[in-house]
């Protein structure tokens, strides 16, 4: 596609309950990031996906958090047993290997209530 | 130790005059690629400029420019002819390594613009 696509837009959960967010990156594109942003605060990284490579899992909050991508195309995230401080806008992001231009999807606003 | 930080919570400018908004950031790597990205209250991260560390010439792109100083670690945003438009939250942000490593960027807290009429 033309942009990186991300789903549901919108996600209002129940506490305890698991969710799954999904990411479409641009064609081609082989490098895959996901981000967290809390209300009003700055992107928190969460994990990166290069490739066939091992993903960067090093800013995964807990271990409630997971992320899978399938080749160089579509990425989940996984969030289990929702809490209310995972209340945020999950972006996703994605690079062809150049480093010099990362694009980014429009987010899904997790609510956790 | 913060890799990217961003000393001004909020600025305003008036319309038509330029803005600085500040950015310094921390790195022991000799390659490396900063960003400035414009978050408007619609939630979109939109790329505005890009300076490599081995690039000798400010980057510029229309209206905004980069304030380059390798020696202080600071790439400061420069927006001319501030427009009402500008108004938006505006993030710095590293990537570390070299440009073929796409590796994650790693972004400062924020600087909210207002562009008074």
């Amino acid at each position: 596609g033309a942009g990186v696509s991300q789903s549901p837009s919108n996600k209002v959960t129940e506490k305890g309950k698991d969710v799954e967010l999904r990411c479409d990156p641009i064609s081609g594109h082989t490098a895959l990031y996901w981000y967290r942003q809390r209300l009003g605060q700055g992107l928190e990284f969460l994990i990166y996906f290069q490739g066939n490579s091992a993903p960067d899992k090093s800013g995964l909050p807990s271990d409630r958090f997971s992320a899978e991508r399938t080749g160089e195309s579509v990425s989940t995230l996984t969030i289990q047993r929702t809490q209310q401080e995972d209340s945020a806008v999950y972006l996703c992001a994605s690079s062809f290997r150049q480093g010099k231009s990362y694009t980014f999807g429009s987010g899904t606003r997790l609510t956790v209530v | 130790a913060q890799k990217i930080t961003q000393t001004q919570p909020g600025m305003f400018v008036q319309e038509k005059e330029a803005v600085t908004l500040d950015c310094t950031y921390d790195t022991s790597d000799q390659s490396y690629g900063l960003f400035w990205y414009k978050q408007p209250s619609s939630g979109e991260m939109i790329f505005l400029i890009y300076q490599g560390s081995y690039d000798e010439q400010n980057a510029t792109e229309g209206r905004y420019s980069l304030n380059f100083q390798k020696a202080r670690k600071s790439a400061n945003l420069v927006i001319s002819a501030s427009q009402l438009g500008d108004s938006a939250m505006y993030f710095c942000a590293m990537r570390e390594g070299s440009p073929g490593s796409a590796r994650q960027l790693t972004f400062g807290s924020g600087t909210q613009l207002t562009v008074l009429p």
